[in-house]
């Protein structure tokens, strides 16, 4: 079953307007979310993290916002560059202080038109 | 800080062979995952290595095993190839704490290698 979903395959936005990408889980025990950001034949990139203790984390243009009620996140890149389009996951950290796996949905395709 | 090394980038194997993948985690990170990424399926977990110990397994058959060495190197095994098997694997490393002791599961990936199974 897919506990991280990614329900939007792909994404087009204009530069410098905002971006933003859904997540919905739904294994309550995720304490621990991430993005991140892959060009293709390169490995993914670490973006930005929130811990489920949180409802929002900032990084420079990157927002990460957590409604643990929905079992909903979701990332806000504002404003939008090319160099922005990508293929980003989300992913979930397991409610276990001794694991290193990652659970991770689809991936979203977001393409920034100049 | 070096990031991520896997080795080789790049693998064409037949079916049935066997097939080793490196993984060089970060300097100091004790943790090494590896992950699958396939189109239909997406980033599926693997396994995880801590301090030369499995600790934890994903939902792939026994055909695929791995090892972490002392200095947190990590291999990881293909046996029997399958087309199937065609994927990028994904290594990532962790600073991540001793077993027990909070800390968060922030991963970083290496640029993975593709292997092809004709």
């Amino acid at each position: 079953d897919q506990q991280v979903k990614q329900n939007s395959p792909s994404l087009s936005v204009q530069e410098g307007r905002i971006s933003i990408l859904n997540c919905d889980y739904t294994n309550s025990m995720f304490d621990y979310f991430l993005w991140y950001k892959k060009y293709p034949a390169e490995g993914p990139t670490f973006l930005i993290s929130i811990s489920s203790i949180k409802d929002k984390n900032e990084d420079g243009r990157f927002t990460v916002f957590l409604n643990k009620s929905a079992k909903h996140l979701s990332l806000h890149i504002v404003p939008s560059q090319p160099g922005d389009s990508a293929v980003y996951f989300c992913a979930a950290s397991p409610g276990s202080s001794n694991t290193g796996k990652l659970i991770f949905g689809q991936g979203t395709t977001l393409q920034v038109k100049p | 800080k070096a990031g991520v090394t896997q080795t080789p980038r790049y693998l064409i194997k037949t079916r049935g062979q066997q097939v080793t993948l490196s993984c060089s985690p970060i300097s100091g990170h004790r943790s090494v995952s590896w992950y699958q990424q396939t189109p239909g399926q997406g980033l599926q977990f693997l396994f995880e290595y801590f301090s030369e110990t499995q600790r934890n397994k994903g939902n792939f058959p026994g055909r695929f095993s791995g090892r972490q060495f002392s200095n947190s190197r990590s291999e990881m095994n293909v046996s029997t190839l399958e087309l199937g098997d065609s994927a990028l694997y994904l290594c990532a490393s962790s600073s991540m704490g001793l077993a027990g002791a909070r800390s968060y599961n922030e991963q970083f990936f290496g640029p993975g290698t593709r292997l092809t199974v004709l």
